[in-house]
């Protein structure tokens, strides 16, 4: 069965700190990955999205992740984080039309 | 120009009761997209419609609840008979085509039954 897996429901860090929120998936055809971020009682907005061409894919407010197909994984980084990061994150792959998302991971930033 | 807009934001209903829930896509987009998400838990699909059709009805529980997206006015999510476990949030997104690989969200409805 296509899944994805996000292996932490919650990552506490410091300010200025790096961060990587880790996304396993399991497909047997071509994926079209994404991560979206959701901020308290709001929808989603996408942060970034790999479709083909370079494994490394840069998103919006300095956030970029890496598809890596042996290891089956699309692990989302930030060099340096900020409060304003403090949200729930998903990562997601494209199935035909429907996006099939993980549990999410719980990013809390503390000064 | 405007993006997804959902409306109610929020709605209460008691047991037994009916829901309405309806998502205007972008301008030009005619794909929509409900997802459900329950607390705690990740978004999960629910119905993938066109004008005046259902494409996948996959994700949709086998009763009470139907998706219509018609003509002319937005796409609506009906819930028949509310039960708690219906409280959750529900998200509609829209696509410009089918196979295109973005889905723009829209703030969602937080449905709540008492």
């Amino acid at each position: 069965a296509q899944s994805v897996t996000q292996l932490d429901s919650q990552v506490p860090v410091f300010e200025e700190a790096p961060v990587e929120l880790r996304c396993n998936y399991s497909s047997s055809v071509s994926v079209y990955l994404f991560w979206y971020v959701q901020y308290p009682n709001q929808g989603l907005q996408l942060l970034l999205k790999y479709l083909s061409g370079s494994t490394l894919v840069k998103g919006i407010n300095g956030f970029e992740a890496e598809f890596n197909k042996s290891q089956t994984s699309f692990h989302l980084r930030k060099p340096s984080v900020h409060i304003s990061d403090t949200a729930e994150y998903f990562c997601a792959f494209l199935n035909t039309d429907k996006l099939i998302f993980g549990t999410g991971t719980r990013l809390q930033v503390f000064p | 120009n405007a993006g997804v807009m959902q409306n109610p934001r929020h709605l209460v209903r008691r047991r037994g009761q009916e829901a309405r829930l309806r998502c205007s896509p972008m301008k030009g987009h005619s794909h929509v997209y409900w997802y459900r998400q329950l607390p705690e838990e990740g978004l999960k699909f629910m119905v993938y419609l066109q004008k005046e059709n259902i494409i996948d009805e996959s994700g949709m529980p086998k009763e009470r609840f139907s998706a219509e997206f018609p003509k002319e006015g937005p796409s609506i999510l009906r819930i028949q008979q509310v039960v708690r476990g219906d409280s959750a949030a529900y998200f509609c997104a829209s696509s410009l085509a089918s196979g295109s690989h973005e889905q723009y969200f829209g703030p969602g409805t937080r449905l709540t039954v008492t």
